[in-house]
């Protein structure tokens, strides 16, 4: 069984500081993917980036960056110089047996 | 470009009622995947098609909810003799793949499912 622990309910960041949301994952299946998405008050799922379990380097998506470390299976997530716009719930996420096991989620409040 | 659709956006029903949601996915996707999320929580995976074929279901859709997608287009999920227990969202997700090769999905904005 796949399962993904987000550790941090909720987090405060000033704005056009950087800031880290925590992802710890666990599975048996030496295949997965691991994801980011973000849901705003609105509550759509927004996909913001992608790491494959193979992969050797970090995925980057504009300002967000993923930070795998693969023997201690986690995969953070870095958003640089965050904006105000960036205040909403993001989850990790982990793929594998064709289906996406969620974290609980992090709500992350950027200050002015 | 049009991404996921979903209808109803809202529903409120008594329980007891039956409720049909309805999502459409992106065009070009094979894979269609329904969730469930409630309040507080990330979403849980329901069940998941690959073109009309239902190929997976979680343990979390008992004999009450149905799901169908008849010409690998839209797909509908039932759910009949509702209860309180169902309010949620319903997140309808669609992704493309081919062979190993695996795919961000993309996700509808929702169906929320209130019943009194």
């Amino acid at each position: 069984a796949q399962k993904i622990t987000q550790t941090q309910p909720g987090m405060f960041v000033q704005e056009k500081e950087a800031v880290t949301l925590d992802c710890t994952y666990d599975t048996s299946d030496p295949s997965y993917g691991l994801f980011w998405y973000k849901q705003p008050s609105s509550g759509e799922m927004i996909f913001l980036i992608y790491q494959g379990s193979y992969d050797q380097q970090n995925a980057t998506e504009g300002r967000y960056s993923l930070n795998f470390q693969k023997a201690r299976k986690s995969a953070n997530l870095v958003i640089s110089a965050s904006q105000l716009g960036d205040s909403a719930m993001y989850f990790c996420a982990m793929e594998a047996g064709n289906m996406l096991t969620f974290g609980g989620g992090t709500r992350l409040m950027v200050k002015p | 470009d049009t991404g996921v659709s979903q209808d109803p956006r809202h529903k409120i029903t008594k329980r007891g009622q039956n409720v049909t949601f309805r999502c459409d996915p992106i065009s070009e996707h094979n894979r269609l995947y329904w969730y469930r999320q409630t309040l507080g929580q990330g979403p849980e995976f329901l069940t998941y098609f690959q073109n009309e074929a239902q190929l997976e279901k979680s343990r979390l859709l008992s004999d009450r909810f149905s799901a169908e997608r008849p010409k690998g287009s839209f797909s509908t999920l039932e759910i009949q003799r509702t209860e309180q227990g169902d309010s949620a969202m319903y997140l309808c997700a669609s992704s493309f793949e081919a062979g190993a090769a695996s795919y961000e999905q993309y996700f509808g904005p929702g169906t929320r499912l209130t019943v009194t």
